[in-house]
Protein backbone atom coordinates (compact mmCIF):
# COMPACT_ATOMS: atom_id res chain seq x y z
CA UNK A 1 0.00 0.00 0.00
CA UNK A 2 1.48 3.35 -1.05
CA UNK A 3 2.25 5.83 1.97
CA UNK A 4 0.15 8.42 0.23
CA UNK A 5 -3.19 8.10 -2.38
CA UNK A 6 -4.81 10.01 -4.37
CA UNK A 7 -7.33 9.35 -7.47
CA UNK A 8 -5.28 11.06 -10.24
CA UNK A 9 -8.60 12.07 -12.40
CA UNK A 10 -8.41 13.85 -13.86
CA UNK A 11 -11.58 15.72 -12.73
CA UNK A 12 -13.64 17.82 -15.54
CA UNK A 13 -16.13 20.30 -13.72
CA UNK A 14 -18.24 23.51 -15.32
CA UNK A 15 -17.17 26.69 -13.33
CA UNK A 16 -19.19 27.20 -10.49
CA UNK A 17 -19.18 23.28 -9.44
CA UNK A 18 -18.09 21.72 -6.28
CA UNK A 19 -15.78 19.39 -6.23
CA UNK A 20 -14.09 17.57 -3.66
CA UNK A 21 -10.72 15.28 -3.47
CA UNK A 22 -9.83 12.37 -1.06
CA UNK A 23 -6.63 11.13 0.23
CA UNK A 24 -5.92 8.44 2.75
CA UNK A 25 -2.49 7.51 4.13
CA UNK A 26 -0.70 4.80 5.74
CA UNK A 27 0.69 6.30 8.77
CA UNK A 28 -1.48 6.61 11.78
CA UNK A 29 1.15 8.62 13.94
CA UNK A 30 1.43 11.52 11.05
CA UNK A 31 1.34 14.73 12.89
CA UNK A 32 1.28 17.18 9.98
CA UNK A 33 -1.24 17.63 6.58
CA UNK A 34 -1.22 19.38 4.12
CA UNK A 35 -2.35 20.33 0.37
CA UNK A 36 -0.52 21.67 -2.07
CA UNK A 37 -1.33 23.04 -5.54
CA UNK A 38 0.87 22.60 -9.05
CA UNK A 39 0.09 23.70 -11.96
CA UNK A 40 1.91 22.66 -15.22
CA UNK A 41 5.83 22.72 -14.97
CA UNK A 42 5.94 24.91 -11.93
CA UNK A 43 6.85 23.81 -8.32
CA UNK A 44 4.31 23.24 -5.91
CA UNK A 45 2.70 26.19 -3.45
CA UNK A 46 1.26 25.66 -0.37
CA UNK A 47 -2.37 25.53 -0.50
CA UNK A 48 -3.60 24.92 3.23
CA UNK A 49 -2.51 23.04 5.77
CA UNK A 50 -5.31 20.79 7.17
CA UNK A 51 -5.93 21.15 10.92
CA UNK A 52 -7.52 18.10 13.03
CA UNK A 53 -11.09 20.17 13.38
CA UNK A 54 -11.02 21.15 9.89
CA UNK A 55 -10.58 24.45 8.46
CA UNK A 56 -11.71 26.63 5.63
CA UNK A 57 -9.88 29.21 3.29
CA UNK A 58 -11.70 31.23 1.36
CA UNK A 59 -14.03 28.52 -1.15
CA UNK A 60 -11.34 25.52 0.23
CA UNK A 61 -12.14 23.61 3.03
CA UNK A 62 -9.95 21.03 4.12
CA UNK A 63 -11.11 18.19 6.72
CA UNK A 64 -8.94 15.57 8.72
CA UNK A 65 -10.34 12.52 9.11
CA UNK A 66 -7.85 10.50 11.55
CA UNK A 67 -10.00 7.28 12.56
CA UNK A 68 -9.89 6.84 8.80
CA UNK A 69 -6.67 8.13 7.90
CA UNK A 70 -7.86 10.40 5.09
CA UNK A 71 -8.25 13.92 4.49
CA UNK A 72 -10.57 15.89 1.85
CA UNK A 73 -10.46 19.20 -0.22
CA UNK A 74 -13.48 20.41 -1.22
CA UNK A 75 -13.63 23.67 -3.47
CA UNK A 76 -17.10 25.22 -3.97
CA UNK A 77 -18.07 27.77 -6.44
CA UNK A 78 -14.86 26.70 -9.00
CA UNK A 79 -13.04 28.92 -11.23
CA UNK A 80 -10.86 28.72 -14.36
CA UNK A 81 -8.03 29.47 -12.66
CA UNK A 82 -8.18 26.54 -9.84
CA UNK A 83 -7.25 24.10 -12.87
CA UNK A 84 -4.11 22.27 -11.56
CA UNK A 85 -3.15 19.06 -10.12
CA UNK A 86 -3.63 19.00 -6.20
CA UNK A 87 -1.07 17.30 -4.19
CA UNK A 88 -2.21 15.68 -0.52
CA UNK A 89 0.79 15.67 1.29
CA UNK A 90 1.67 13.86 5.07
CA UNK A 91 4.53 13.85 7.38
CA UNK A 92 5.52 10.48 7.78
CA UNK A 93 8.15 10.23 10.37
CA UNK A 94 9.50 13.95 10.17
CA UNK A 95 9.69 13.87 6.12
CA UNK A 96 6.57 14.62 3.75
CA UNK A 97 5.13 12.34 1.72
CA UNK A 98 3.65 13.36 -1.53
CA UNK A 99 0.73 12.14 -3.45
CA UNK A 100 0.61 11.81 -6.84
CA UNK A 101 -2.11 14.33 -7.24
CA UNK A 102 -5.08 15.15 -8.32
CA UNK A 103 -5.71 16.97 -11.73
CA UNK A 104 -8.22 19.48 -12.16
CA UNK A 105 -9.52 20.73 -15.05
CA UNK A 106 -12.59 23.59 -14.62
CA UNK A 107 -14.22 24.30 -18.23
CA UNK A 108 -16.16 27.33 -19.20
CA UNK B 1 13.14 38.70 -0.06
CA UNK B 2 13.84 36.12 -2.58
CA UNK B 3 12.59 33.14 -1.15
CA UNK B 4 14.32 29.50 -2.37
CA UNK B 5 16.23 30.02 -5.61
CA UNK B 6 17.75 27.21 -7.75
CA UNK B 7 20.14 27.25 -10.54
CA UNK B 8 20.26 26.64 -13.57
CA UNK B 9 16.52 26.54 -14.55
CA UNK B 10 17.40 23.77 -17.92
CA UNK B 11 20.43 21.64 -18.79
CA UNK B 12 21.18 18.94 -20.60
CA UNK B 13 24.22 16.65 -19.82
CA UNK B 14 25.81 13.83 -21.59
CA UNK B 15 26.14 10.47 -20.10
CA UNK B 16 28.74 10.44 -17.73
CA UNK B 17 29.03 13.95 -17.05
CA UNK B 18 28.54 15.29 -13.56
CA UNK B 19 27.19 18.50 -12.60
CA UNK B 20 25.98 20.55 -9.40
CA UNK B 21 22.88 22.04 -8.77
CA UNK B 22 22.41 24.96 -6.68
CA UNK B 23 19.73 25.69 -4.02
CA UNK B 24 19.49 28.36 -2.04
CA UNK B 25 17.32 29.94 0.48
CA UNK B 26 17.69 33.33 2.99
CA UNK B 27 14.30 32.67 5.08
CA UNK B 28 16.75 31.34 8.03
CA UNK B 29 14.98 27.88 7.38
CA UNK B 30 16.98 24.79 9.30
CA UNK B 31 15.35 22.12 6.94
CA UNK B 32 16.34 21.78 3.49
CA UNK B 33 15.28 19.01 0.83
CA UNK B 34 15.56 17.78 -2.66
CA UNK B 35 12.93 16.30 -4.65
CA UNK B 36 12.65 14.65 -7.96
CA UNK B 37 9.32 14.49 -9.93
CA UNK B 38 8.58 12.13 -12.50
CA UNK B 39 5.81 11.85 -14.66
CA UNK B 40 3.44 9.13 -12.59
CA UNK B 41 5.60 9.20 -9.76
CA UNK B 42 5.39 12.50 -8.02
CA UNK B 43 7.94 13.61 -6.08
CA UNK B 44 10.22 11.68 -4.38
CA UNK B 45 13.22 12.61 -1.78
CA UNK B 46 16.31 12.04 -2.66
CA UNK B 47 18.51 13.99 0.20
CA UNK B 48 17.61 16.47 3.04
CA UNK B 49 19.80 18.34 5.96
CA UNK B 50 18.35 19.30 9.35
CA UNK B 51 20.88 21.98 9.75
CA UNK B 52 24.14 22.98 9.03
CA UNK B 53 26.46 20.11 8.50
CA UNK B 54 23.56 17.17 8.56
CA UNK B 55 22.43 15.42 5.67
CA UNK B 56 21.11 12.35 5.41
CA UNK B 57 19.60 9.90 2.61
CA UNK B 58 15.67 10.22 1.40
CA UNK B 59 13.95 7.58 -0.60
CA UNK B 60 15.73 7.68 -3.82
CA UNK B 61 19.78 8.83 -3.16
CA UNK B 62 21.72 7.12 -5.57
CA UNK B 63 24.05 8.94 -8.41
CA UNK B 64 23.45 11.80 -5.47
CA UNK B 65 25.41 13.72 -3.05
CA UNK B 66 24.92 16.56 -0.85
CA UNK B 67 26.39 18.81 1.39
CA UNK B 68 25.35 21.63 3.58
CA UNK B 69 28.14 23.76 4.31
CA UNK B 70 25.57 27.14 5.46
CA UNK B 71 22.21 27.62 6.55
CA UNK B 72 21.39 29.15 2.79
CA UNK B 73 22.99 26.79 0.82
CA UNK B 74 21.73 23.09 0.16
CA UNK B 75 23.80 22.15 -3.85
CA UNK B 76 23.23 18.49 -5.07
CA UNK B 77 25.54 16.63 -6.92
CA UNK B 78 25.24 14.41 -9.96
CA UNK B 79 28.12 12.25 -10.05
CA UNK B 80 27.99 10.84 -13.03
CA UNK B 81 24.73 11.47 -15.30
CA UNK B 82 22.53 8.58 -16.68
CA UNK B 83 19.36 8.94 -18.69
CA UNK B 84 17.63 7.82 -15.29
CA UNK B 85 18.33 11.13 -13.41
CA UNK B 86 16.74 12.79 -16.39
CA UNK B 87 13.90 14.62 -14.32
CA UNK B 88 12.77 17.38 -12.89
CA UNK B 89 14.57 18.70 -9.55
CA UNK B 90 12.85 20.73 -6.87
CA UNK B 91 14.56 22.14 -3.89
CA UNK B 92 12.47 22.99 -0.86
CA UNK B 93 13.12 24.45 2.65
CA UNK B 94 11.33 25.05 5.71
CA UNK B 95 11.88 26.12 9.72
CA UNK B 96 11.65 22.80 10.90
CA UNK B 97 11.29 19.11 9.55
CA UNK B 98 8.20 18.05 8.58
CA UNK B 99 6.56 21.67 8.65
CA UNK B 100 5.45 23.35 5.52
CA UNK B 101 7.81 23.33 2.98
CA UNK B 102 8.60 26.23 0.23
CA UNK B 103 10.02 25.54 -2.97
CA UNK B 104 12.36 26.80 -5.53
CA UNK B 105 11.38 26.79 -9.24
CA UNK B 106 12.57 23.52 -10.10
CA UNK B 107 15.56 22.76 -12.81
CA UNK B 108 14.68 20.72 -15.84
CA UNK B 109 17.42 18.37 -16.48
CA UNK B 110 18.02 16.03 -19.64
CA UNK B 111 20.57 13.59 -19.62
CA UNK B 112 21.16 11.89 -23.15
Amino acid sequence: RKEVEQDPGPFNVPEGATVAFNCTYSNSASQSFFWYRQDCRKEPKLLMSVYSSGNEDGRFTAQLNRASQYISLLIRDSKLSDSATYLCVVDGTGKLIFGQGTTLQVKP
Amino acid sequence: NAGVTQTPKFQVLKTGQSMTLQCAQDMNHEYMSWYRQDPGMGLRLIHYSVGAGITDQGEVPNGYNVSRSTTEDFPLRLLSAAPSQTSVYFCASSYFQGGEQYFGPGTRLTVT
